[in-house]
């Protein structure tokens, strides 16, 4: 059973207006989350975190929000740009420091 | 700056045959990962190393196998490759101390 899951494998957006990518977790005791992003032919980067006595954190055009009670986290773009279109993982990081990845959501942004 | 550096890029490969992945960090890393990546599953963690010398089976680990002769080298061995092994590897090492990852550019591998 997938402890992490990003439900929507796929979203389209058009460009400037906001993208959210959503992912849930089952295992109440992972401690950080991550999104990283991956480009075709390339390897995963990472994109921005959060811990999880926290809520919030933003970077630039980009925003993750955690909600601990619902073990729901969500990647916020806004404005969305062509250049963001990628493949976007939700990562979440257990005591033991191992990441357990989403499967991840292709997002398409449209001129 | 090379940063992880993975061998082949691609390679198709005859179902039996044996394998081996390799990846390189400059980086200075202790701890080292190999992931695959599959369709709608994400990248899923095959083996680890936490430090030269040591290793430790991951969530998909039947297959595979890895050493860690020293801090910069990690290859992945498939001793007898099957379809099913057909996938993107990724090699990673990470920083301890913020647990970020980072990642290869990927090996494509075809069995046959």
């Amino acid at each position: 059973d997938q402890q992490v899951k990003q439900n929507s494998p796929s979203l389209s957006v058009q460009e400037g207006r906001i993208s959210i990518l959503n992912c849930d977790y089952t295992n109440s005791m992972f401690d950080y989350f991550l999104w990283y992003k991956k480009y075709p032919a390339e390897g995963p980067t990472f994109l921005i975190s959060i811990s999880s006595i926290k809520d919030k954190n933003e970077d630039g055009r980009f925003t993750v929000f955690l909600n601990k009670s619902a073990k729901h986290l969500s990647l916020h773009i806004v404005p969305s740009q062509p250049g963001d279109s990628a493949v976007y993982f939700c990562a979440a990081r257990n005591a033991g420091n191992m990441l357990t990845f989403g499967g991840g959501t292709r997002l398409m942004v449209k001129p | 700056i090379a940063g992880i550096t993975q061998a082949p890029t691609s390679q198709i490969l005859a179902a039996g045959r044996r394998m081996t992945l390799r990846c390189t960090q400059d980086m200075r890393h202790n701890a080292m990962y190999w992931y695959r990546q599959d369709l709608g599953l994400g990248l899923r963690l095959i083996h680890y190393s936490n430090t030269a010398g040591t290793t430790g089976k991951g969530e998909v680990p039947d297959g595979y196998s890895v050493s860690r002769a020293n801090t910069d080298d990690f290859p992945l061995t498939l001793a007898s490759a099957v379809p099913s092994q057909t996938s993107v590897y990724f090699c990673a090492s990470s920083d301890r101390t913020t647990g970020e990852l980072f990642f290869g550019e990927g090996s494509r591998l075809t069995v046959l």
